[in-house]
């Protein structure tokens, strides 16, 4: 079973159309941390939330870690082609071990 | 901004043979993470270094092994490689507090694609 539990696991949008990815996990947190890859390259960092009901954005990416620090969500506002990829959420499940357990990716299409 | 280096990018080797992968941490950073990812899957935590000492251990065989140097860069040795080994291996670095990048983040670099025939 996956410990980390993403959804949806792949997803096709109309360019400009906003979506969400959600990332849970029955364990509390540590840290949560978002990336993003392209198909067979590596992982792009896109933001990390540690405190719970934490909020980050940057440029039309935001994620939040709900109060319990067990469920994440990545919000993208008005999407566009360069925000295809994969995007995984990852966790620290011990305590700031810095080993982190990945979900199983978002794969992220944006029709122009 | 300076990013995790690892080579080589790609690697071609026959089953049985032996395989170094290298990665170059970003500078200032002290903790260095190796990772796995098979085809279509999520990455796999293998062993982590801190201060050029092992500081955790994943699922890594016992045919692999790695260090971290004196420089902070790391290797990661296989050996007696099987197919089942090829796979997307990265590296990830953490920084330190008041370095050049987000405390307590994981930079993962580009990754070596080792195949194994």
């Amino acid at each position: 079973s996956q410990e980390l539990e993403q959804s949806p696991q792949s997803l096709i949008v109309q360019e400009g159309k906003n979506l969400t990815i959600n990332c849970t996990s029955s364990k509390t947190l540590y840290g949560l941390y978002w990336y993003k890859q392209k198909y067979g390259e590596g992982l792009i960092f896109l933001m990390m939330l540690q405190k719970g009901g934490e909020e980050k954005s940057h440029e039309k990416i935001t994620a939040k870690l709900d109060e319990k620090k067990q469920q994440s969500s990545l919000h993208i506002t008005a999407s566009q082609p360069s925000h295809a990829g994969i995007y995984l959420c990852g966790a620290d499940m011990w305590g700031n071990t810095g080993k982190l357990i990945f979900g199983q990716g978002t794969t992220l299409q944006v029709k122009p | 901004a300076a990013g995790v280096i690892q080579s080589p990018r790609h690697l071609i080797k026959e089953k049985r043979e032996t395989a170094t992968l290298k990665c170059y941490p970003i500078p200032r950073h002290d903790t260095v993470y190796w990772y796995q990812q098979g085809p279509g899957q999520d990455p796999q935590f293998l062993i982590s270094f801190y201060e050029k000492m092992q500081s955790d251990k994943g699922s890594i065989p016992d045919r692999f092994s790695a260090q971290q140097f004196s420089d902070y860069h790391s290797e990661l040795n296989m050996s007696s490689l099987e197919l089942g080994d090829s796979a997307l291996y990265f590296c990830a670095s953490k920084g330190l507090a008041g370095g050049p990048s987000v405390t307590d983040t994981q930079y993962f670099g580009p990754g070596t694609r080792l195949t194994v025939l």
